[in-house]
């Protein structure tokens, strides 16, 4: 079975400073992906970031990267220069690959509130 | 442009009563899936589909029931809701990974906030 583990139930950062997002992930699979959504107050669900399982280098998206470290199952989102806007939930994901040739649907943690203050 | 849509927004049910939560997406999207949300607890997946006429079970399926019947459409019936049912509901799809090829995000709907009293 897979999951996922979000430590931080809420988070504080001030304006324009950077913030990390914990994600500890656990599975047996060799093939994964893992995924960051973002939740805003207004309850939809935003994709902001993928890393692959054999992605070599950690993934960016503008303001967001992924700091991928595989052999401690860790897939910490990092905003960089945060704004007001960036204050929503955000939740850390995983599909699997099966043999079949198919994936699993995503797996979920269970978020990181994260307020960003003036 | 629509992506997935998701009716109703919001309902109230009464205990006992029975509902179709309504999902649709016009990409051609093989997967299909429906996840519920509570507070502390993250996205749980209630019930999925791989395609037309295949449909499967998740985390915490009983309660509901789904079919999918057409690419488009993954109508999600709660056949006798209760309480323990009140929680924001979401419906996702996505394409189907291309051999080991992962990188297929989820598209959500908007979300249906079911209060159950």
């Amino acid at each position: 079975a897979q999951k996922i583990t979000q430590t931080q139930p809420g988070m504080f950062v001030q304006e324009k400073e950077a913030v990390t997002l914990d994600c500890t992930y656990d599975t047996s699979d060799q093939s994964y992906g893992l995924f960051w959504y973002k939740q805003p107050s207004s309850g939809e669900m935003i994709f902001l970031i993928y890393q692959g399982s054999y992605d070599e280098q950690n993934a960016t998206e503008g303001r967001y990267s992924l700091n991928f470290q595989k052999a401690r199952k860790s897939a910490n989102l990092v905003i960089s220069a945060s704004q007001l806007g960036d204050s929503a939930m955000y939740f850390c994901a995983m599909r699997v690959w099966i043999s079949s040739g198919s994936a699993r649907q995503l797996t979920f943690g269970s978020g990181t509130q994260l307020t960003v203050l003036p | 442009n629509a992506g997935v849509t998701q009716t109703p927004k919001f309902q109230v049910l009464k205990t006992g009563q029975s509902m179709t939560l309504q999902c649709a997406q016009d990409m051609n999207h093989e997967y299909m899936s429906w996840y519920r949300q509570d507070p502390g607890m993250g996205l749980r997946l209630i019930h999925y589909s791989v395609g037309a006429g295949i449909t499967d079970q998740g985390e915490v399926p009983n309660g509901y029931n789904v079919s999918r019947s057409t690419t488009e459409d993954f109508p999600l019936r709660l056949l006798s809701a209760a309480p323990s049912q009140t929680s924001v509901y979401f419906c996702a799809s996505s394409y189907s990974p291309a051999g080991a090829n992962l990188n297929t995000e989820a598209f959500f709907g908007q979300g249906t906030r079911l209060t159950v009293v």
